[in-house]
């Protein structure tokens, strides 16, 4: 696609419940992540995907949270169990490869609230 | 680890005046890149400036430029003539040069109101 395409927009839930994220990165793009924006503050790394290696799984901040990744193709963010501190914006980002020459394209996020 | 701190939560302009966001950062590392972002209400993250480490010439996009003093570790943005459209969050970033450089390290944003 023209760009990094994520749904839902927008996901209110109830606490205890699952909830999972799309993220649709641009064709050809190697390089996936994901960020997690809680509301007046930067964006915090999460997970990182590389074509077929294995994922960066360091920023994840517990076990509720797990990412998967299909080749180079779509990736869902999952989170068991939501908490109310779970409520923040997660945007995807992809790019041509992993090196810092290459720069990364932004989805518009998803933002999670939780009830 | 690497840290960006942006000290202005928000900052007001006038239109077509200048304004100029600042950006710090600490790093043991000498080759890396640093980033400004702007964030509108859409969410989506985009690249307004790069600048690479090993350059000393400070970059320039347009109306956007930087202050980039390495020794310092200050990474400043300006805004020359400023719009209405310029209204958003803005983001410095940094990313290292090397080993897990797919990482961007976000300082917390400035909010950047553009007055008619």
């Amino acid at each position: 696609g023209a760009g990094v395409s994520q749904s839902p927009s927008n996901k209110v839930t109830e606490k205890g419940k699952d909830v999972e994220l799309r993220c649709d990165p641009i064709s050809g793009h190697t390089a996936l992540y994901w960020y997690r924006q809680r509301l007046g503050q930067g964006l915090e790394f999460l997970i990182y995907f590389q074509g077929n290696s294995a994922p960066d799984k360091s920023g994840l901040p517990s076990d509720r949270f797990s990412a998967e990744r299909t080749g180079e193709s779509v990736s869902t963010l999952t989170i068991q169990r939501t908490q109310q501190e779970d409520s923040a914006v997660y945007l995807c980002a992809s790019s041509l490869g992993g090196a810092a020459n290459y720069g990364y394209t932004f989805g518009s996020g998803t933002r999670l609230t939780v009830v | 680890a690497q840290t960006v701190t942006q000290s202005q939560p928000e900052m007001s302009v006038q239109e077509a005046e200048t304004v100029t966001l600042s950006c710090t950062y600490d790093t043991s590392e000498s080759d890396y890149y640093l980033f400004w972002y702007k964030q509108p209400p859409s969410r989506q993250m985009i690249l307004v400036i790069r600048q690479e480490a090993y350059k000393q010439q400070n970059a320039t996009e347009n109306r956007f430029s930087v202050n980039f003093q390495k020794a310092a570790k200050s990474f400043s943005l300006k805004i020359s003539d400023s719009q209405l459209g310029d209204a958003a969050m803005y983001f410095c970033a940094y990313r290292s040069g090397g080993g897990s450089n797919y990482k961007l390290t976000f300082g917390k944003g400035t909010l950047l109101t553009v007055n008619p």
